[in-house]
């Protein structure tokens, strides 16, 4: 079985432009978690989503939204880009929101 | 606040040797932790994983260590080989109201095996 696919593999994007990113959670997994993960650190959540529905935030700015859709993949999107905003975004999926999160290999966003 | 870190940032060793990465957390509370592998260009992989019930848990090679008294957790890997050079992150699960929970990840150790 294919594992959490994520797209795209790498993004190159100006400050102030919109970005979004997309995650494909393992057949069967109702519930999708993203985080971020700047060079160096360790990664930070962002949102967990179950069943279409947000289930909780991290301390990120409003900038930052997120969606599920009816066949669990999910969209990040993140607006007026920031330089800090560079990172390594990975979205995890699990069968339920206290199952364990298997990841994927990430979507690396440089912001210019 | 909460926070999980780690003493070292790199961890050098020679092909066959042990390993021991270390961990720190702040969250007494935490009842659930895990070991992440993550090499290059992919994303965490699990290695191992420990409730606050118990003290060691062993894998294939690897060994988990929890100290609650001083909320210390320790990876222990067996004659570590090249394809165990990743960075490795210790994280916390944390559950909140709702139902959900959130991973809270350290900063990672790099560890480099060299022959």
């Amino acid at each position: 079985d294919a594992g959490v696919t994520q797209s795209p593999t790498h993004l190159i994007k100006t400050r102030g432009q919109h970005v979004t990113l997309r995650c494909s959670p393992i057949s069967g997994h109702k519930s999708v978690s993203w985080y971020q993960q700047v060079l160096g650190q360790g990664p930070q959540f962002i949102f967990q989503y179950y069943e279409k529905e947000e289930r909780g935030r991290g301390n990120f700015p409003d900038r930052f939204s997120a969606r599920q859709f009816p066949n669990y993949s999910s969209e990040l999107n993140v607006n007026a880009l920031l330089l800090g905003d560079s990172a390594l975004y990975l979205c995890a999926s699990s069968l339920g929101v206290g199952n364990e999160q298997f990841f994927g290999p990430g979507t690396r966003l440089t912001v210019l | 606040g909460e926070s999980v870190g780690l003493h070292l940032p790199t961890l050098s060793v020679q092909e066959g040797d042990n390993s021991i990465i270390n961990c720190a957390y702040s969250n007494s509370a935490s009842d659930y932790f895990i070991w992440y592998k993550q090499e290059s260009g992919k994303g965490p992989q699990f290695i191992i994983d420990i409730r606050s019930n118990m003290d060691k848990r062993q894998g294939q090679r690897v060994t988990v260590l929890l100290n609650k008294t001083v909320k210390h957790l320790s990876l222990q890997i067996a004659a570590t080989q090249p394809g165990d050079s990743a960075v490795y992150f210790c994280a916390e699960k944390t559950h909140f109201s709702g139902g959900y929970n959130k991973l809270i990840f350290g900063a990672g150790t790099r560890l480099a095996v060299h022959p």
